[in-house]
């Protein structure tokens, strides 16, 4: 059973880097076509896509975050990364690692739980 | 990149049948077959409930439906029940190699 795990820190600092990892169980990472990314949502708010990887190294960002955004990935520990720089208040969200490729190549067919980060000093 | 358009609330009886629209333009929705929708519970993840504009995922209720005019894509719900109360969001690949969300619809069930 494929899962997906977050984990990172809840609590970042104005104009440092946000950092989170999605830690894959089930199906290897670098097997199949598939594209690991992130989306967000805002408190009360609605979803925003952030970007993928695939495993040769691909990447795609949105292009509002583009400049902030780094997603990675480590085949040895069947993990991606997201590091989000400069962030400010508008950053708190809780954010999800997915997983797209499997049922289509343009949908999100597995979601990890979430995890909610909060920009405050 | 503009969040697609969606109604921001919908409403039906049990037993009803209620549509959700999902507008875009010809770079997203209406220049490609990959709108997929996605259903939101309260503090879960969302769920993957349509693909590729109308194809269903194993395990998801024939209730739900896709389809896509033009621009506009539309997800309908058939005889809705309380359990299909909750947040529903629109996506689409678009002409720069990223995705959009739209800006969700919360279904009610009266």
């Amino acid at each position: 059973q494929l899962q997906l795990q977050e984990s990172g820190p809840g609590l970042v600092k104005p104009s440092e880097t946000l950092s989170l990892t999605c830690t894959v169980s089930g199906v290897s990472i670098i097997s199949g076509n598939y594209f690991w990314g992130w989306v967000r949502q805002p408190p009360g708010k609605g979803l925003e896509w952030i970007g993928s990887i695939h495993y040769s190294g691909s990447t795609y960002y949105n292009p509002s975050l583009k400049s902030r955004v780094t997603i990675s990935v480590d085949p040895a520990k069947n993990q991606f990364s997201l590091k989000l720089s400069s962030v400010t208040a508008t950053d708190t969200a809780v954010y999800y690692c997915s997983r797209r490729g499997g049922t289509s190549i343009a949908a999100k067919d597995y979601w990890g739980q979430g995890t909610l980060v909060t920009v405050s000093s | 990149q503009s969040a697609l358009t969606q109604p921001a609330s919908v409403s039906g009886s049990p037993g009803q049948s209620i549509t959700i629209s999902c507008t875009g333009t010809s770079s997203d929705v209406g220049g490609y077959n990959y709108v997929s929708w996605y259903q939101q519970h309260p503090g879960k993840a969302p769920k993957l409930m349509i693909y590729e504009v109308s194809n269903r995922p194993s395990g998801v209720s024939n209730r739900f439906s896709g389809s896509k005019s033009g621009n506009t894509a539309s997800l309908t719900i058939s005889g809705l029940q309380a359990e299909d109360e909750a947040d529903y969001y629109c996506s689409s690949y678009t002409s720069s190699n990223t995705y959009v969300f739209g800006t969700g619809t919360k279904v009610t069930v009266l």
